[in-house]
C-alpha cells in the first residue's frame, strides 16, 4: 500500500559504524526480495537479493537477512561510508513480474 | 554508455497539456517498466511490457498510454495533465519477467503547474 507518515524514516550512522536498515513486508506469498539504493537525482540501483528459501545472503560489505516467520527483511552495511548515504528500498516479488517496493529509509552517514 | 536512458530529465508543463516521456534501453532486455515515484519517495509500478506486449497495467488512469514500438523502447504519453501527475517517473528494464536485476533509468521529474 501507500507509504504512511509525512517523513521518510531516517537512520543516522557514524562513518565506520555498521548500519542496519529494516523492512517489514506484508505478502507471505512473496518469493523474492531485493534491496535497492537510490542516490539523490538518480534511479534505484540493485544492491543485493535473496530468495524465500534462504535466510541470509552476503555481498561485499552488505548482508541481507530474511525472517519469513515475522515477514521481516534487513540490510546490514558494514563499515558505513559517506558514499552509502542514500535512500534504501526493499522490494518483494510475488509471482510473475508483480513487484512491490517498500516505503524507503534514508541513510545519513555522519563523517 | 547509458544502459537505460530517459528523456527529458525535467519536464515542466501546464495543466491540461499532453506530454511524452521516452525511454530506451541498450541492454537487450525483454521487459520494460514504468514506475512513478511520489514526493514521499514511494515507488509504484504503472506498466510492464514484455517484447512489446503489455503485461502489467496497474490501475493507472487511461490518460496514461504506454507505447512500445520495439523491445528496446517504451514511451509514456500523458494526456490532459493534472497537478497530481507531478512526480518522478522511472523507466526500468530486466532480462525477463521472472528474474531480478532491474536496471533503472535516471528518472524524469514532471512538474505540472
Amino acid at each position: 500500500g501507500e507509504s504512511v507518515g509525512l517523513h521518510l524514516p531516517t537512520l543516522s550512522v557514524q562513518e565506520g559504524d555498521n548500519s542496519i536498515i529494516n523492512c517489514a513486508y506484508s505478502n507471505s506469498a512473496s518469493d523474492y526480495f531485493i534491496w535497492y539504493k537510490q542516490e539523490s537525482g538518480k534511479g534505484p540501483q540493485f544492491i543485493i537479493d535473496i530468495r524465500s528459501n534462504m535466510d541470509k545472503r552476503q555481498g561485499q560489505r552488505v548482508t541481507v537477512l530474511l525472517n519469513k516467520t515475522v515477514k521481516h527483511l534487513s540490510l546490514q552495511i558494514a563499515a558505513t561510508q559517506p558514499g552509502d548515504s542514500a535512500v534504501y528500498f526493499c522490494a518483494e516479488r510475488e509471482g510473475y513480474q508483480k513487484v512491490t517496493f517498500g516505503t524507503g529509509t534514508k541513510l545519513q552517514v555522519i563523517p | 554508455d547509458t544502459a537505460v536512458s530517459q528523456t527529458p530529465k525535467y519536464l515542466v508543463t501546464q495543466m491540461g497539456n499532453d506530454k511524452s516521456i521516452k525511454c530506451e534501453q541498450n541492454l537487450g532486455h525483454d521487459t520494460m517498466y514504468w514506475y512513478k515515484q511520489d514526493s514521499k519517495k514511494f515507488l509504484k509500478i504503472m506498466f510492464s511490457y514484455n517484447n512489446k506486449e503489455l503485461i502489467i497495467n496497474e490501475t493507472v488512469p487511461n490518460r496514461f498510454s504506454p507505447k512500445s514500438p520495439d523491445k528496446a523502447h517504451l514511451n509514456l504519453h500523458i494526456n490532459s495533465l493534472e497537478l497530481g501527475d507531478s512526480a518522478v517517473y522511472f523507466c526500468a528494464s530486466s532480462q525477463d519477467g521472472t528474474t531480478w536485476g532491474y536496471t533503472f533509468g535516471s528518472g524524469t521529474r514532471l512538474t505540472v503547474v
